[in-house]
């Protein structure tokens, strides 16, 4: 399996102020993902990270509030942009193997807006 | 479009219990995959196992058992002789390949109590 990577692994913010989440992954991958699970919920996909192109996003999510970076094969960002208490979650890194097609996830960032 | 129903939104079971967790899911896709994964109160996501569409064979790793069942779109997951540490968030997950985003049902609380 690959080793997943997340910092910061929780935070407290600001309303209106930014915070960009990095993903690390020890080896390989094909795709990269970035989940977000509110409090209580399941896990939402917000988009799917492309190397050295722009993220394509689900419904619901638009660049602006969530940019999202992916420079080479084991590294992408996630920013929360203008962030207000309705984007306290976790949110969560996820990968498939390049060798075993199955999809990991990392281990989370707890996010808390005031 | 792909939907996945977990039931069961809580259950208590008493240690060495059996337990089965059960889950639905819909697609039109003659190809998918359906995955199980666990989320243990540290809120990192485990993975447990993934069934592609065209085996049904029952898997039995240890004490857990999946039943697959195409006719009645149903990926069932039991934990024989339960435990504490059994104790967590189970997400049932269908996505239309090995390496495509995820769509994941509710998810069942379990809890095992000694």
């Amino acid at each position: 399996s690959a080793v997943i990577s997340q910092k910061p692994s929780r935070d407290i913010c600001q309303r209106g102020t930014s915070l960009t989440i990095q993903c690390q992954v020890d080896s390989q991958v094909t795709m990269m993902f970035w989940y977000r699970q509110q409090p209580g919920q399941s896990l939402t996909l917000i988009a799917t990270a492309n190397q050295g192109s722009e993220a394509t996003y689900e419904s619901g999510f638009v660049i602006d509030k969530f940019p999202i970076s992916r420079p080479n094969l084991t590294f992408s960002t996630l920013t929360v942009s203008n962030m207000s208490p309705e984007d306290s979650s976790i949110y969560l890194c996820s990968v498939v193997h390049v060798f075993t097609d199955t999809q990991y996830f990392g281990p989370g960032t707890r996010l808390t807006v005031l | 479009a792909q939907k996945v129903t977990q039931a069961q939104t809580e259950i208590s079971v008493v240690e060495k219990e059996d337990v089965t967790l059960d889950c639905v899911y819909e697609t039109r896709d003659t190809t998918y995959y359906l995955f199980w994964y666990k989320q243990p109160p540290s809120g990192e996501l485990v993975f447990l196992i993934r069934r592609n569409s065209f085996d049904e064979q029952n898997e039995i790793s240890g004490r857990y058992s999946w039943n697959f069942q195409k006719s009645t779109s149903s990926f069932n997951f039991t934990i024989t002789a339960s435990q504490v540490v059994d104790s967590a968030v189970y997400f049932c997950a269908l996505s239309e390949t090995s390496y495509d985003k995820v769509i994941f049902g509710p998810g069942t609380s379990l809890s095992v109590i000694p």
